[in-house]
């Protein structure tokens, strides 16, 4: 079967860095992306992958191993409002996107 | 502005009540795609559309059905709501390019409960 898995929760301190990990098996691989929910709200594109290696982006890196199944979501200097949940989601096969259960990540000053 | 619409944001329906959930997008996507979000589960795909009239069972498409008469308007339909039903619905669109990035942008979704 396919699935993604993800860490259900983290809690960081306001400033610091802080790594979502995000492990995947899934039918085929056309990217891997990176998604921020504030609670009750929709989800937000944050980052795609789809070859090996960082990609940066201000605050927020993500990296990706093919190899490994594996990617994180790198988040620093850490700010309250980055208090919300992160997705990961793999493009499979057919170009469907397998989604994990989101990491709900609690900032605290 | 890129813009994803859903009809309400809050829905209380009764077990039996024929419910519509409307989903517009002004950026002239080809795909549409209605999900399900609930506690501890990712997403989960009920229905998707790659051009209007078309239509593809996703993941959990019992008990739904869906309409795309336009473009720009996906429609998702519970014939006979039930309580198991009862989440937050999020409707997304992307576009279709040669490209293998496709970014969804997703409403602001439809917490629906059912009594």
């Amino acid at each position: 079967g396919q699935n993604i898995d993800q860490p259900t929760e983290m809690t960081a301190t306001e400033g610091a860095i802080v790594q979502i990990n995000c492990t995947y098996q899934t039918s085929g691989f056309n990217g891997l992306f990176w998604y921020q929910q504030h609670a009750g709200e929709a989800p937000t594109f944050l980052s795609y992958n789809v070859l090996d290696g960082l990609e940066e982006k201000g605050r927020f890196s993500s990296f990706l191993s093919r190899s490994k199944g594996y990617s994180y979501l790198l988040l620093k200097e850490l700010q309250m409002k980055d208090s919300a949940s992160y997705l990961c989601a793999v493009a499979d096969s057919n170009y469907q996107l397998i989604w994990g259960a989101g990491t709900k990540l609690i900032i605290k000053p | 502005d890129v813009k994803v619409t859903q009809s309400s944001r809050y829905l209380v329906k009764r077990t039996g009540e024929k419910v519509f959930l409307e989903c517009v997008q002004d950026m002239d996507h080809e795909n549409m795609f209605w999900y399900r979000q609930d506690p501890g589960l990712g997403l989960r795909l009920i229905y998707f559309s790659y051009d209007v009239k078309m239509k593809e069972k996703g993941d959990i498409p019992e008990g739904y059905s869906v309409s795309r008469e336009k473009k720009e308007r996906f429609s998702l339909i519970l014939e006979s709501a039930s309580t198991n039903q009862t989440s937050m619905y999020l409707c997304a669109s992307s576009r279709t390019s040669a490209e293998i990035y496709n970014e969804q942008f997703f409403g602001p979704g439809t917490r629906l409960t059912v009594l």
